[in-house]
């Protein structure tokens, strides 16, 4: 149990377009989801968590207009990434908490390798 | 605030020989305590945690970290290791489970 995916795993897309990469819970109900970014040999750095139903809460020094974050559902949250430069390429991953467990856990998905070009 | 650090970079290892990743942090609240796995290209596995209880806890593959709250420390330790453990390996502390706080990681790799 307890397994998150994200869609797509890999994404090559032009400066200026916009990219869209979702993140969902399959077999539980994730109250909140989290984005982290994690560049070449570096730790994982938080971008934002989103709570069903609200506007997601960004950590400093992320752009919100940049990275919009939406989060509709109890099992899928959304990270679109606007005008992409090649300075946002990098590695996205989600993770999600079972609000259901009331556990300190975070389950994380498999990541998404985002290239601009 | 909360800051984890893995002393280790880089940790080079032969195969069937003992590990040691090494995990400090500082809090002024008692945390909780995570280490999560790697591979290449891939997203973050649930090695082992600590959220209360017997300070020694262990993974269904070998691998046990010890709270120890004097040293505010929290080591990985494998006795053995194999070519499939070679990975990245992060150390993460939480007060509440939202704030994950991790450190920059080490890379662990067995040699033949």
């Amino acid at each position: 149990g307890a397994v998150v995916s994200q869609h797509p795993s890999r994404v090559i897309c032009k400066s200026g377009t916009s990219v869209k990469i979702e993140c969902r819970s399959l077999d539980f109900q994730a109250t909140t989801m989290f984005w982290y970014r994690q560049f070449p040999k570096q730790s994982l750095m938080l971008m934002a968590t989103s709570n069903e139903g609200s506007k997601a809460t960004y950590e400093q020094g992320v752009e919100k207009d940049k990275f919009l974050i939406n989060h509709a559902s109890l099992t899928l949250s959304t990270l679109t990434v606007t005008s992409a430069h090649p300075e946002d390429s990098s590695f996205y991953i989600c993770s999600a908490r079972n609000g259901d467990q009331g556990t300190y856990e975070q389950y994380f998905g498999p990541g998404t390798r985002l290239t601009v070009t | 605030a909360q800051s984890v650090t893995q002393l280790d970079s880089q940790v080079p290892v032969f195969e069937e020989a003992p590990v040691e990743l090494r995990c400090n942090y500082s809090s002024s609240v008692s945390v909780y305590l995570f280490w999560y796995v790697q591979y290449p290209n891939q997203g973050l596995q649930l090695l082992l945690k600590y959220l209360s209880g017997s300070t020694l806890v262990e993974s269904i593959n070998g691998f046990e970290a010890e709270f120890n709250k004097s040293q505010t420390s929290f080591h990985l330790r494998k006795p053995s290791v194999h070519i499939s453990d070679t990975a990245e390996y992060f150390c993460a502390v939480t007060i509440t489970g939202n704030q994950f706080y991790f450190g920059t990681g080490t890379s662990l790799t067995v040699i033949p």
